[in-house]
């Protein structure tokens, strides 16, 4: 069984600071990887992809990817109380059809 | 650009009833994908249209059918409605290539009482 793990928070962060989030997937096949935002009872919104080792920044967010330890997380900079979402990560299965997610993060931003 | 579309936004049905959802997938898109979102949880992979076939389906019962039309468009379909199939479902397309990049739609909340 394929998973993807994810603190489920809440994380709580003040306004101005880095949010850090986390997760850590099984399958060593994955090759793409993505962050998704969630408000509540809305659908989710991609925010970023990431399929190369290393960092890739895109205005305040920065998603960080870490293939040998299966791990991939996303830092939001100079957090602002809109950014208080749940965050959903996702990968892609081997055949790069499905994503499969994570149970998302709530992140709360406070200002 | 128009996004993905997604009817109807709500739903209401009763154990046993059927129910047909329907998505528009984002201009330039040709493959549709559809998910299960219990609350608290995150999506689940239902199965993917991708020239007018089944790609691929994840863990779900034969009830969940679906069809992809020539316009890409697509319909999910659950039969025999249980109330555990109470969720939102999404609609997320994308354009078949090297990274699967998959867009969503509003999603469709489905209450079975």
């Amino acid at each position: 069984q394929k998973e993807v793990e994810q603190n489920s928070g809440p994380l709580s962060v003040p306004e101005g600071a880095i949010a850090s989030l986390n997760c850590t997937y099984s399958d060593r096949g994955s090759q793409s990887f993505f962050w998704y935002r969630q408000y509540s009872g809305k659908s989710p919104e991609l925010i970023m992809f990431i399929y190369s080792n290393g960092d890739k920044e895109d205005g305040r967010f920065t998603a960080q990817l870490n293939k040998a330890s299966q791990y991939v997380s996303l830092l939001i900079r100079d957090s602002q109380p809109s950014d208080s979402a749940t965050y959903l990560c996702a990968v892609n299965n081997q055949a790069g059809t499905a994503l499969i997610f994570g149970k998302g993060t709530t992140l709360s931003v406070s200002s | 650009d128009a996004g993905v579309t997604q009817s109807p936004t709500h739903l209401i049905k009763t154990r046993g009833q059927q129910v047909t959802l329907r998505c528009s997938p984002k201009s330039g898109h040709d493959t549709v994908s559809w998910y299960q979102q219990a609350l608290g949880q995150g999506p689940q992979f239902i199965f993917q249209y991708y020239e007018e076939e089944e790609r691929q389906r994840g863990n779900f019962p034969d009830r969940f059918s679906g069809h992809q039309f020539p316009n890409y468009s697509s319909e999910l379909n659950v039969n025999a409605l249980l109330l555990g199939d109470s969720a939102l479902y999404l609609c997320a397309s994308s354009l078949k290539g090297p990274v699967d990049t998959q867009y969503f739609g509003p999603g469709t909340r489905l209450t079975v009482l």
